[in-house]
């Protein structure tokens, strides 16, 4: 247990329509990052937040958002769902950022149908 | 451009043989960090080893072990007398200066079978 907490597990949805992630990161760590992982790209990178800032973008569309909070969790939005965005979420933690390791939640299914 | 090679996309193995898994990695930074997760069946991914790149001392970690050659830009991985559990998905990670919050570039990830 990474004590990186997700929720939902698996979550089918249809297409157009929007959908949130949760995350709560590890107890003291203040970076949290949120990743893709899908058969055709792989496991990509898709934002990062510190302490309720965001701090790095990668290859996020915009149809997705998200935000961190003051007690620290994360949530993941993701609008106008694609068949295309079916694919595992995972949210990882890490103490601060650069250099750290990072701790990764289960992950959410998300299947757009 | 992918920054990190994983060009083994299946190793099968029996069990108590040795597994060496190959990562080469690309960047211009001088200070960066290297990572292995695991993935097993159920999906989770969970941190193995982390090395920066001013540490080119090579470990063993009880049946793991890393090589790692910034002359070759490599990062490999040895699982010594592989185990039924050692199924599933490595993948490296590069971590570079330049993206100063830390983001994961991962490789494309070797899958590892070990059978009884």
């Amino acid at each position: 247990d990474s004590g990186v907490t997700q929720t939902p597990k698996h979550l089918i949805t249809a297409t157009g329509q929007r959908v949130t992630l949760r995350c709560s990161p590890r107890s003291g760590d203040l970076s949290v990052y949120w990743y893709q992982q899908s058969l055709d790209q792989g496991l990509q990178f898709l934002i990062q937040y510190y302490n309720g800032e965001e701090r790095a973008k990668g290859n996020i569309l915009e149809r997705f958002s998200a935000q961190q909070f003051p007690d620290l969790h994360s949530e993941l939005n993701l609008s106008s769902l694609e068949l295309g965005d079916s694919a595992l979420y995972f949210c990882a933690s890490s103490v601060r950022g650069l250099g750290n390791e990072q701790y990764f939640g289960p992950g959410t299914r998300l299947t757009v149908t | 451009a992918q920054k990190v090679t994983q060009a083994q996309t299946e190793i099968s193995v029996v069990e108590k043989e040795d597994v060496t898994l190959d990562c080469v990695y690309e960047t211009r930074d001088t200070t960066y960090y290297l990572f292995w997760y695991k993935q097993p069946p159920s999906g989770e991914l969970v941190f193995l080893i982390r090395r920066n790149s001013f540490d080119e001392q090579n470990e063993i970690s009880g049946r793991y072990s890393w090589n790692f050659q910034k002359s070759t830009s490599s990062f490999n991985f040895t699982i010594t007398a592989s185990q039924v559990v050692d199924s599933a998905v490595y993948f490296c990670a590069l971590s570079e200066t330049t993206d100063s919050w830390g983001k994961l570039q991962f490789g494309a990830g070797t899958q590892v079978v070990v059978t009884p």
